[in-house]
């Protein structure tokens, strides 16, 4: 069965960056996109962006892009999401979560989420 | 930019019908896709491409999207039921665009 699995809550103090991880299991990870998806307390869901994870190509919403890195690492089956120059707003949940079909931009199986706490 | 309109809450009595609506720019000409979020869990699927139910999702969700307005409805509403739902599309340039999300009370 699709699972995603996400590293664990993170705390950081402004200004640092934080990087969580999603490993993949149960399909063949090179064939489908990872969209990155945050949450933050209280309020509704926010996309990221997503990449690819068979050509590493990534698309970015404007509000993150710049300051928003995604990587992935095929041999591991795992995409990887980095935030630099954190500050409070950041704070929250962030959830990596397959596409359906290449970009179908449906988001069919997700993580179990991953808290980042931006706190000084 | 892109924009998608949810009411920030429903209310729907046990066994009734409940609607929750999303509204965008002529939203009718995309695919919409609505999500159901429990407390402390991440999102699950329950309607894609307007219409469709992923497997395990009961029949008695289902969804339609006309005009500027989709709509998730759920028959005969349980107490399970009760959630967050967040509906989705995307914007002119692919990205994807989620509602505010509606909060459905069962009582």
């Amino acid at each position: 069965q699709v699972q995603l699995v996400q590293s664990g809550a993170e705390v950081k103090k402004p200004g640092a960056s934080v990087k969580v991880s999603c490993k993949a299991s149960g399909y063949t990870f090179i064939s489908y996109v990872v969209h990155w998806v945050r949450q933050a307390p209280g309020q509704g869901l926010e996309w990221m962006g997503w990449i690819d994870g068979g050509n590493a190509n990534t698309k970015f919403s404007q509000k993150f892009q710049g300051r928003v890195t995604l990587t992935r690492d095929k041999s591991a089956s795992t995409a990887y999401m980095e935030v630099s120059s954190l500050r409070s707003e950041d704070t929250g949940i962030y959830y990596c979560a397959r596409d359906l079909s290449m970009t179908s931009l449906i988001l069919d199986y997700w993580g179990q989420g991953t808290l980042v706490t931006v706190s000084s | 930019s892109y924009g998608l309109t949810q009411p920030p809450s429903v209310s729907v009595s046990p066994g009734q019908t409940a609607s929750i609506t999303c509204s965008g720019d002529k939203l009718g000409d995309k695919y919409a896709c609505w999500y159901q979020q429990k407390p402390g869990q991440a999102p699950v699927l329950v309607i894609y491409q307007n219409t469709k139910r992923p497997s395990g999702i009961p029949e008695r969700f289902s969804g339609s999207n006309s005009g500027n307005t989709a709509t998730l409805t759920i028959s005969g509403t349980q107490g399970m039921d009760e959630a967050d739902y967040h509906c989705q599309a995307w914007d002119s340039s692919s990205r994807v665009v989620f509602g505010g999300g509606t909060k459905l009370t069962v009582l």
